[in-house]
């Protein structure tokens, strides 16, 4: 049972257009994390939030966690094909270290 | 190299056989953790070490699911009398383990995992 919610589960764009994956939860997060996995890679950290309302920024991809810590989202602008992969967030619990992973977005920029 | 090593890649068994599969943390992390991805799915926590000892097993799915870190380095997750649902891949992560409170945990370095299939 995955408490985090994504979405879309699938999105396909045209190379420079812009796009934008939820992730959402009913539960209180300490920090939420977003990663990238490649096919037959483990996934790879993009950037961690930590205080409700932050906005974070990596190059074309902003990130921002929800006032109450229940939500996020990513936006990237201007896609391009090397963003393809499968985006998955992961919330921190408050005294441990488990990750919740959510349930993924698989993004496919066409050239 | 100094990334989190996972062997096999690829296991292929019979149900009914047992499986181990090992990871190799990052030299020095204190914790290692162990998830299970299921196709087209996000990870899903099975358990977690605090070197040797396992602090949390929550989400192993039955007593068929077992883990161990003896030495607290070199982890075997060990799969027996294995059944088709638990075809899936295995990933494994290490951090440096410091809880700092509010604010976020040590990142977890994860592995390319291990893709089991059962038959």
């Amino acid at each position: 049972t995955q408490l985090l919610e994504q979405s879309p589960q699938f999105l396909s764009i045209q190379e420079g257009e812009n796009l934008t994956v939820y992730c959402n939860s009913s539960s209180v997060f300490s920090s939420l994390q977003w990663y990238r996995q490649e096919p037959g890679e483990g996934p790879v950290l993009l950037v961690t939030v930590v205080t409700g309302g932050e906005v974070k920024k990596l190059k074309r991809l902003t990130f921002q966690f929800g006032d109450a810590r229940k939500d996020s989202s990513l936006h990237i602008t201007a896609a391009q094909p090397g963003d393809t992969g499968l985006y998955l967030c992961a919330g921190e619990g408050f005294g441990n270290e488990k990750l919740t992973f959510g349930t993924g977005t698989r993004l496919t920029i066409i050239p | 190299g100094a990334g989190v090593s996972q062997s096999p890649r690829y296991k292929v068994a019979k149900r009914g056989q047992d499986v181990a599969l090992r990871c190799d943390p990052i030299s020095g992390h204190v914790s290692l953790f162990w998830y299970q991805q299921a196709l087209g799915q996000g990870p899903e926590f099975l358990t977690y070490f605090q070197n040797e000892a396992q602090l949390d097993k929550s989400g192993l799915p039955s007593d068929r699911f077992f883990a161990e870190r003896p030495e607290g380095s070199v982890s075997t997750l060990k799969i027996q009398r294995t059944q088709q649902e638990d075809s899936a891949v295995y990933l494994c992560a290490s951090s440096l383990g410091v809880y700092r409170g509010y604010g976020g945990n040590q990142p977890q370095h994860f592995g390319d995992g291990t893709r089991l299939s059962i038959l």
